[in-house]
């Protein structure tokens, strides 16, 4: 496509469901990022997927947060449990390579209450 | 590992006045070094990357940054700004090896006032 797509773009959960946040990055681009942006935290790393190789979970904060990437495109950002600290804006992001920059999705709002 | 420092969390500054939003890192091998904005209630933008060779690069909307590799910093200049470079900035870096990924700044706040 031509930008990376985030769905939903809002949502609203209760305190301690499960929620599925969406990403499909732009064709082509082989590498995949997830980040967390708080109000004065910045952008929070949490995943990285890179072509067919495992996964760097390093910034994932607990094991209530997933993420998967299916057929090397649409991946999909899982949190179990919410809580009220994850509300926060969810971005993702994908690149074709290291030296371009990543481009960003305009992210979910994620509203735990 | 690396991580980014972003001395001011708000700078604010009148129109048609020069700016500077200063960017510090820390990192054990060489750096690819960012700068993304993002306008209220929109995406982040790619607004200049350092990747080698001139330590002056340019950017869009007239922005500049200069990568010292002594004092590990990168920080972002405009000559003149305007009211529309009311935004948050984020500087960013990634070490030059595989399989790493972009560190973000805290952010700054450039809020421009007429």
């Amino acid at each position: 496509g031509a930008g990376v797509s985030q769905s939903p773009s809002n949502k609203v959960t209760e305190k301690g469901k499960d929620v599925e946040l969406r990403c499909d990055p732009i064709s082509g681009h082989t590498a995949l990022y997830w980040y967390r942006q708080s109000l004065g935290q910045g952008l929070e790393f949490l995943i990285y997927f890179q072509g067919n190789s495992a996964p760097d979970k390093s910034g994932l904060p607990s094991d209530r947060f997933s993420a998967e990437r299916t057929g090397g495109s649409v991946s999909t950002l899982t949190i179990q449990r919410t809580q009220q600290e994850d509300s926060a804006v969810y971005l993702c992001a994908s690149s074709s390579g290291r030296k371009g920059g990543y481009t960003f999705g305009s992210g979910t709002r994620l509203t735990v209450v | 590992a690396q991580s980014v420092t972003q001395l001011d969390s708000q700078v604010p500054v009148f129109e048609e006045a020069p700016v500077e939003l200063r960017c510090n890192y820390s990192s054990s091998v060489s750096v690819y070094l960012f700068w993304y904005v993002q306008y209220p209630n929109q995406g982040l933008q790619l607004l200049l990357k350092y990747l080698s060779g001139s330590t002056l690069v340019k950017g869009i909307n007239g922005f500049e940054a200069e990568f010292n590799k002594s004092q590990t910093s990168f920080h972002l200049r405009k000559p003149s700004v305007h009211i529309s470079d009311t935004a948050e900035y984020f500087c960013a870096v990634m070490g030059n090896q595989a399989g790493t990924a972009l560190i973000f700044g805290k952010g700054t706040t450039l809020s421009v006032s007429s």
